[in-house]
């Protein structure tokens, strides 16, 4: 069985700041990691994913992610928040064993607050 | 490109009344599609998925039942609204094989 766990409920962040929202995760196999983000009343959107190759990787928004396998975490970043970046995030997970669903695991969300 | 709609897009039903929620996908063919509830603006829990058309999966027992007619429809119903099935639903569709899933705009689904 796979899971995610993303154990901060929020996180607050002054507009400027570095910010990280942390995710880890638990597959059997070979992980594919996703971010998504949500704004109130909207559908989620797709921010990046790993697969393979390069552990970091680059997304929308200005967004980035580190994969990190032996501590089984695939935390998001970004070097400056902005307002704008107040939002839901959801971290995702499924393993690399295939299965026509393509079904995905997903973190319960963690609110972030910019703060101008 | 391809594009995912849902309507309608908030409804507000009375206890035991019929459900039809609709979600189409355009620019793709043979798509994965799944259906999610979100409660309380926090986590999803997948409720149904099809890989292909007559083909649903259903991962959680429940008040609710999907139908895919076509390639690129899909359906979610009830035939009598409990207020337990409130919630934002949200459509998603992925390429088979991709892992990626592509959201719609929800529908928020209010029963009193």
């Amino acid at each position: 069985a796979q899971s995610v766990a993303q154990p901060e409920d929020q996180v607050n962040v002054a507009e400027g700041n570095p910010l990280t929202v942390k995710c880890t995760y638990s597959v059997s196999g070979n992980p594919y990691l996703f971010w998504y983000v949500q704004y109130p009343n909207r559908g989620l959107q797709f921010l990046l994913k790993y697969i393979t190759g390069d552990n970091l990787v680059k997304g929308s928004y200005g967004f980035e992610a580190e994969f990190n396998k032996s501590q089984t975490s695939f935390h998001l970043k970004k070097p400056s928040a902005l307002v704008s970046d107040s939002a839901l995030y959801f971290c995702a997970v499924r393993d690399d064993t295939g299965g026509g669903a393509d079904g995905l695991t997903f973190g319960k969300g963690t609110h972030l607050i910019i703060q101008p | 490109s391809q594009t995912i709609h849902q309507w309608p897009a908030t409804l507000v039903q009375p206890v035991g009344s019929p459900l039809s929620l609709e979600c189409t996908v355009e620019g793709t063919s043979n798509p994965n599609l799944y259906w999610y509830r979100q409660a309380a603006g926090r986590g999803l829990q997948l409720l149904f998925y099809s890989v292909g058309i007559g083909q649903i999966s259903s991962e959680v027992p429940q008040n609710l039942s999907a139908s895919r007619p076509q390639d690129r429809q899909f359906i979610l119903s009830s035939k009598k609204l409990l207020l337990s099935d409130s919630g934002f639903y949200l459509c998603a569709w992925s390429v088979r094989g991709s892992g990626t899933q592509y959201f719609g705009p929800g529908t928020r689904l209010l029963v009193l």
